[in-house]
């Protein structure tokens, strides 16, 4: 597509409940990122897949949470127990790749509320 | 410390005057400096990015690098109302892999 494409783009959950988050970078774009931005607040870096390399995790804030990419291509974002601090919106994004310069573009988010 | 610092602000700067928004970071492995505008509710999207000493220009913005000090600003002149937004710093991390930080971010809001 166009863009990188993010679904759902809203998703309301109870507390408990697990939650997959989808996103479809832009073709041929290598690297793929995932972000989390509270109201109000910066981007919290979440997990980094480039190519087949193994995944920079270090941004996952517990092991409720886990990232896969397919055939490096669509990832999913899993939050399993989802608890009301989960709530905040997921922001995917990609690029072409690790190398200097190369811009970031984002997805319009996924915006999860745990009730 | 912070990987990615910036002033919170809000910053308020009037219609037409020179809007200065910084950033600091802390690895000195750090390759690649991006600055993105977001709107409330919106996603970020990227205004310019910078990865040499010194100025860039692109319109009426100018980003600035010294990688001495560590730190990366933008300037905004001739500020619009419709530059009121929060501004994000970003750096592409250079070690162990090229993992993209951003800072918390700065509100800026320019009055007409």
């Amino acid at each position: 597509g166009a863009g990188v494409s993010q679904s759902p783009s809203n998703k309301v959950t109870e507390k408990g409940k697990d939650v997959e988050l989808r996103c479809d970078p832009i073709s041929g774009h290598t690297a793929l990122y995932w972000y989390r931005q509270s109201l109000g607040q910066g981007l919290e870096f979440l997990i980094y897949f480039q190519g087949n390399s193994a995944p920079d995790k270090s941004g996952l804030p517990s092991d409720r949470f886990s990232a896969e990419r397919t055939g490096g291509s669509v990832s999913t974002l899993t939050i399993q127990r989802t608890q009301q601090e989960d709530s905040a919106v997921y922001l995917c994004a990609s690029s072409l790749g690790g190398e200097v310069g190369n811009t970031i573009y984002f997805g319009e988010g996924s915006w999860l509320t745990v009730v | 410390q912070k990987e990615v610092e910036q002033n919170s602000g809000p910053l308020s700067v009037p219609e037409g005057a020179i809007a200065s928004l910084n950033c600091t970071y802390s690895d000195r492995g750090s390759q690649s400096f991006f600055w993105y505008r977001q709107y409330s509710g919106k996603s970020p999207e990227l205004i310019m990015f910078i990865y040499s000493n010194g100025d860039k220009e692109d319109g009426r913005f100018t980003a600035q690098l010294n990688k001495a000090s560590q730190y990366v600003s933008l300037l905004i002149r001739d500020s619009q109302p419709s530059d009121s937004a929060t501004y994000l710093c970003a750096v592409r991390i250079g070690t162990g892999g090229f993992k993209t930080i951003f800072g918390a971010g700065t509100r800026l809001f320019v009055k007409a």
